[in-house]
């Protein structure tokens, strides 16, 4: 089973701030990881996934993240924020071994709110 | 229509009533899943159906039903819910093994 901690479920962050939202997981095999956005009054959108490969992963709307294996964590990290980034984020994780269709288990969101 | 849509966006309910929510995918997939988002709690998997076949049920209760008739189209059949019951329930659609698309969800609320 996997199981995964956003340990901030809110970051105020000012706008053209730099912004770290955390994710850290636990899984006995090994995993895929997501990030995925929700605005209000609409579904998950993907952000970036990790897959293999590099690390550091870029995704859309600025966003980037890195997996460190060691610590289990993919942080998401944005340079500079815009009051457009205001939403809920989610962090997700499948395991890789899966024939059966992606089975994510989500994090339990973090609210970022950017101020002018 | 492309993508993942939902209907209806918003449903209220009473207790003894029966409603359907309705799912399709304009994406070619060949996975559906039906998730609940609650306030307060992570995104819960409802139900996985894959090649029209359901492959996973996670323990949610019987008052909860449901139905995909082909890969395009899935629906959830709800009868005697409880208030809280009450959430955003989420529809997506992969490729096997793939990631997942969401649509907008519907907002349920069970009186």
């Amino acid at each position: 089973a996997q199981s995964v901690t956003q340990l901030d479920s809110q970051v105020p962050v000012f706008e053209e701030a730099p912004v770290e939202l955390r994710c850290n997981y636990s899984s006995s095999v090994s995993v895929y990881l997501f990030w995925y956005v929700q605005y209000p009054n609409q579904g998950l959108q993907l952000l970036l996934k990790y897959l293999s490969g590099s690390t550091l992963v870029k995704g859309i709307n600025g966003f980037e993240a890195e997996f460190n294996k060691s610590q289990t964590s993919f942080h998401l990290r944005k340079p500079s924020v815009h009051i457009s980034d205001t939403a809920e984020y989610f962090c997700a994780v499948s395991p890789q071994a899966n024939n059966a269709g992606n089975m994510l288990t989500f994090g339990g969101g973090t609210r970022l709110m950017v101020k002018p | 229509e492309t993508g993942v849509t939902q209907t209806p966006r918003h449903l209220v309910m009473g207790m003894t009533n029966k409603k359907s929510l309705k799912c399709e995918q304009h994406l070619g997939h060949n996975a559906m899943y039906w998730y609940k988002q609650s306030a307060k709690k992570p995104l819960e998997l409802m139900f996985v159906y894959s090649l029209e076949e359901r492959v996973e049920n996670n323990s949610v209760p019987s008052r909860f039903s449901p139905e995909c008739p082909n890969s395009s189209h899935l629906f959830l059949h709800l009868h005697t819910l409880q208030p809280e019951d009450s959430a955003l329930y989420l529809c997506a659609s992969s490729y096997t093994g793939g990631e997942q698309f969401f649509g907008p969800g519907t907002r349920l609320t069970v009186l």
